[in-house]
């Protein structure tokens, strides 16, 4: 049974700062990877989908890498900004389309 | 496009009743996924259609749950009869093929 953990559960940091986020599966097999961002009280909103194929994608200031051997995907997210300040979520395709949400890392960044 | 939309945004109910949670997918997406999120257990997936087929519905908790999806352009998730632990919020999310999954605003839904 797949699992997907999300480390840290919460993260502070000050404005400007570079920082990774981090999500692990268990079952390498998996079809895509795709990392949200939710606001308090908000859906979700897609930032980056990587595919089992592929090893990164970047937009913007946010660069999502894959590494399906060792079951981790992280988030890089460079000067950071306030308004990057939310619950930021991994979620595993493991084909069938069926898909596995990790808890979370809510992330306050200091202005 | 409109994005996926979802109404009621809010539902407020007493137990027993019935509950109709309405979606309206992205235009051209063959895909639709039916979430809730609590607490206690984060984002579950209760189901999802392929071209308005019922694909998986493995992840629905109970027999009080249904869903459907008579066109491609609207699908309900229905609770009858609904209990207190029923409440959550509810997103309905659409994706074309293997592509990302794009999430509509959801449904508060809370059981008195």
């Amino acid at each position: 049974k797949q699992e997907v953990t999300q480390i840290p559960a919460a993260l502070s940091v000050p404005e400007g700062e570079n920082l990774v986020l981090n999500c692990s599966f268990t079952d390498s097999a998996i079809y895509n990877l795709q990392w949200f961002r939710q606001d308090p009280g908000k859906g979700l909103t897609s930032l980056l989908l990587i595919q089992s194929s592929q090893r990164e994608q970047t937009s913007g200031r946010l660069n999502a890498s894959l590494d399906k051997s060792s079951g981790r995907s992280t988030l890089y997210i460079a000067a950071s900004q306030p308004g990057d300040s939310a619950t930021y979520l991994c979620a595993v395709n493991t084909g069938g389309f069926k898909t596995i949400f990790g808890a979370g890392t809510r992330l306050f960044v200091k202005a | 496009d409109a994005g996926v939309i979802q109404s009621p945004r809010h539902e407020v109910t007493e137990m027993g009743q019935e509950v109709t949670l309405r979606c309206k997918p992205i235009s051209g997406h063959d895909y639709l996924f039916w979430y809730r999120q609590t607490m206690m257990r984060g984002l579950e997936l209760l189901i999802y259609f392929n071209n308005n087929v019922p694909i998986d519905d493995s992840g629905m908790p109970e027999d009080r749950f249904s869903a459907k999806m008579p066109n491609a352009s609207f699908s309900t998730l229905k609770i009858q009869p609904s209990e207190p632990r029923d409440s959550a919020v509810y997103f309905c999310a659409s994706s074309l093929l293997a592509h990302e999954q794009y999430f509509g605003p959801g449904t508060r839904l809370t059981v008195t």
